[in-house]
């Protein structure tokens, strides 16, 4: 069975600072990752996905996030926060044998402060 | 042009009522889905389909019958909805192991 935990339902950062939102994962298979970030009362858009190609994956918006076998985690960072980045952040896996649904964690909130 | 759409994208009805939320993918992915998000944002699946044939069925009340007419279209259909059945519904449509997810569709039980 596959799992994910994100650490921090939510994080406050300021703006220009550091983003780093923690996915750390289980699974019996090589995994696909992603990241998904939702507005507010909008769907899920796909920032970036691992797909056992390049361990340092480069999404939209300046998003990355970096897979690490070891440590089984997959976590988000972004250089420079902006305030437009205030959303929920969900991490999600899947096996990487097809079409199998996406597993989610409980998502973190990011807000940023002016 | 949307990839992935809903309809509608708010309901709101009495308990006990019977209603269908539509999807429809213009992607021309063979598998779709539909998630449950709860109050607290939680993302669970509910079923998946492949190539119009009901793959998984994650222990959903058998008053959720999904139906998919053809590969492009998967309806949620709920019979005697209750109190608990209030969440936001997310169609969605993957190909090579990627989600893409429509806008989704807040049910509200009163």
């Amino acid at each position: 069975a596959q799992s994910v935990t994100q650490l921090g339902s939510h994080v406050s950062v300021s703006e220009g600072a550091l983003v780093l939102l923690r996915c750390n994962y289980s699974s019996s298979v090589p995994p696909y990752l992603f990241w998904y970030v939702q507005y507010p009362n909008q769907g899920l858009q796909l920032l970036l996905k691992y797909t056992s190609a390049a361990t340092l994956v480069k999404g939209i918006n300046g998003f990355e996030a970096e897979f690490k076998k070891s440590e089984t985690s997959f976590h988000l960072t972004k250089p420079s926060a902006h305030m437009s980045d205030a959303a929920e952040y969900f991490c999600a896996v899947s096996e990487n044998s097809g079409n199998t649904p996406l597993v989610f964690g409980k998502g973190t909130r990011l807000s940023v402060i002016a | 042009d949307t990839a992935v759409s809903q309809t509608p994208k708010y309901l709101v009805t009495q308990m006990g009522n019977d209603k269908s939320i539509k999807c429809e993918q213009n992607l021309g992915h063979d598998t779709m889905y539909w998630y449950k998000q709860d109050s607290k944002k939680f993302l669970k699946i509910m079923f998946s389909y492949n190539n119009k044939e009901l793959i998984i069925n994650e222990t959903v009340p058998n008053r959720f019958s999904p139906k998919s007419p053809d590969k492009a279209h998967l309806n949620l259909h709920i019979n005697s909805l209750e109190l608990g059945d209030s969440a936001v519904y997310f169609c969605a449509s993957s190909r090579s192991g990627v989600a893409f997810f429509g806008q989704g569709t807040r049910l509200t039980v009163v």
